[in-house]
Parts: C-alpha cells; sequence; structure tokens
C-alpha cells in the first residue's frame, strides 16, 4: 500500500503569510496527486488535481507542484477564510486511494 | 449543480447492521463510479469503498473488507453501503464521493453519522 506522510500537522500563520505543506508518498506516483480543502463541519472540498492544476473557481492564491515521492501545497497570501484542515491524496492505484494525515492551519 | 446527500446513519450496537444511501442529482450519475470515503471524529480521511458505473467492479480497504457492501441503483441514481458486524472504531462521518475519470473524489456530500455503542 502506498502511505502519504503529510507535514506539518498544525501551523499557525498571520494573514497574507505564504504557507507551505509538503506531502511524501511511500513510492513514486507520477503526478497522481490531489489537494483538498476541509473547513470545520463542511465536507472536503478539491481544490488541486493532478498535482499542479487549480480546479475551476478555485482562488489563485493557492498552488501545488512537485512529481514521484515529493509534493507541495502552497497558499500565497493567507487569507481568514482559508482557516481548515488540508489533505494530499494519492490515486496512483486506483481504485484503491490513500490520503495524507491533514495539515490543519490557523491565523496567528 | 451536483448534489449528493447521504442518510442512514445513526446509533448502533456492536456487532449491529445498518444501510447507508446516498441519493445524487446535477449529473449522469450512471456515468460515474462512486466512492465512501469515512472520518472518525476528530481523524482524518479513510477511503473505504469503490464501485464502478456499471457495477462491474468493486473494491474495498482492508478494515472493512468481508463486512461492507458497496452496490448501487442508476435506475434510482442511488448509492448505498451496507454495512454489517459494526465495530466500535466504525464510528464515523461517512461521506459518499464522486470519482473523477481516472482520478480522486471531486464532490462530496455532506455526510452521515454513524455511531456504534453499546
Amino acid at each position: 500500500d502506498i502511505q502519504m506522510t503529510q507535514s506539518p500537522s498544525s501551523l499557525s500563520a498571520s494573514v497574507g503569510d505564504r504557507v507551505t505543506i509538503t506531502c511524501q508518498a511511500s513510492q513514486d506516483i507520477t503526478n497522481y496527486l490531489n489537494w483538498y480543502q476541509q473547513k470545520p463541519g463542511k465536507a472536503p472540498k478539491l481544490l488541486i488535481y493532478d498535482a499542479s492544476n487549480l480546479e475551476t473557481g478555485v482562488p489563485s492564491r493557492f498552488s501545488g507542484s512537485g512529481s514521484g515521492t515529493d509534493f507541495t501545497f502552497t497558499i500565497s497570501s493567507l487569507q481568514p477564510e482559508d482557516i481548515a484542515t488540508y489533505y494530499c491524496q494519492q490515486y496512483d492505484n486506483l481504485p484503491s486511494l490513500t490520503f495524507g494525515g491533514g495539515t490543519k492551519v490557523e491565523i496567528k | 449543480e451536483v448534489q449528493l446527500v447521504e442518510s442512514g446513519g445513526g446509533l448502533v450496537q456492536p456487532g449491529g447492521s445498518l444501510r447507508l444511501s446516498c441519493a445524487a442529482s446535477g449529473f449522469t450519475f450512471s456515468s460515474y463510479s462512486m466512492n465512501w470515503v469515512r472520518q472518525a471524529p476528530g481523524k482524518g480521511l479513510e477511503w473505504i469503498s469503490y464501485i464502478s458505473d456499471g457495477s462491474s467492479t468493486l473494491y474495498y480497504a482492508d478494515s472493512v473488507k468481508g463486512r461492507f457492501t458497496i452496490s448501487r441503483d442508476n435506475a434510482k441514481n442511488s448509492l448505498y453501503l451496507q454495512m454489517n458486524s459494526l465495530r466500535a472504531e466504525d464510528t464515523a462521518l461517512y461521506y459518499c464521493a464522486r470519482a473523477r475519470y481516472g482520478s480522486g473524489p471531486d464532490y462530496w456530500g455532506q455526510g452521515t453519522l454513524v455511531t456504534v455503542s453499546s
């Protein structure tokens, strides 16, 4: 099974800060990686697909990069509405899916 | 607008059974594979089951294999999860999620809560 290691598990940053989250796969997953945002009490929302493609309607301050085993998710300028938990998810061995452990983003 | 609405959750005793439903609308349900994903209280996301558009391919996580059964009725635009031999560790919010072709879930319902406790 492919394991996804996400870090940090939580972070606190100020409005306007650049925020970076990393996700490491236990084996090469090419670019088969999604990033989701989950606000408290809500369902996850797809933000980034294929590691770096922005889902329609998602603000451009969100971005993703990486391939192989190492991936990065960035919020270029943190906004109050970005408070949420973010998850990476691999789909290299469909239909099985694996999620990272999540990163909780808070405002300092 | 894509909508997925889960139902059927509740309190059940260990060893009991429950059947979850997911009503889909706003898209051609019969053209999409579907997933069930769960989230234990305060924990992360765990994929548990997949069904192809025509029900020919079924797939389960090891944690539920042999106890849970996924099914669908394309005529009723509905997805189901039959859960048997429930355990305390099955307590979670259960989401149905549409599978984007060749990728992971793109739309999720709001979830239905299953609590396994005596």
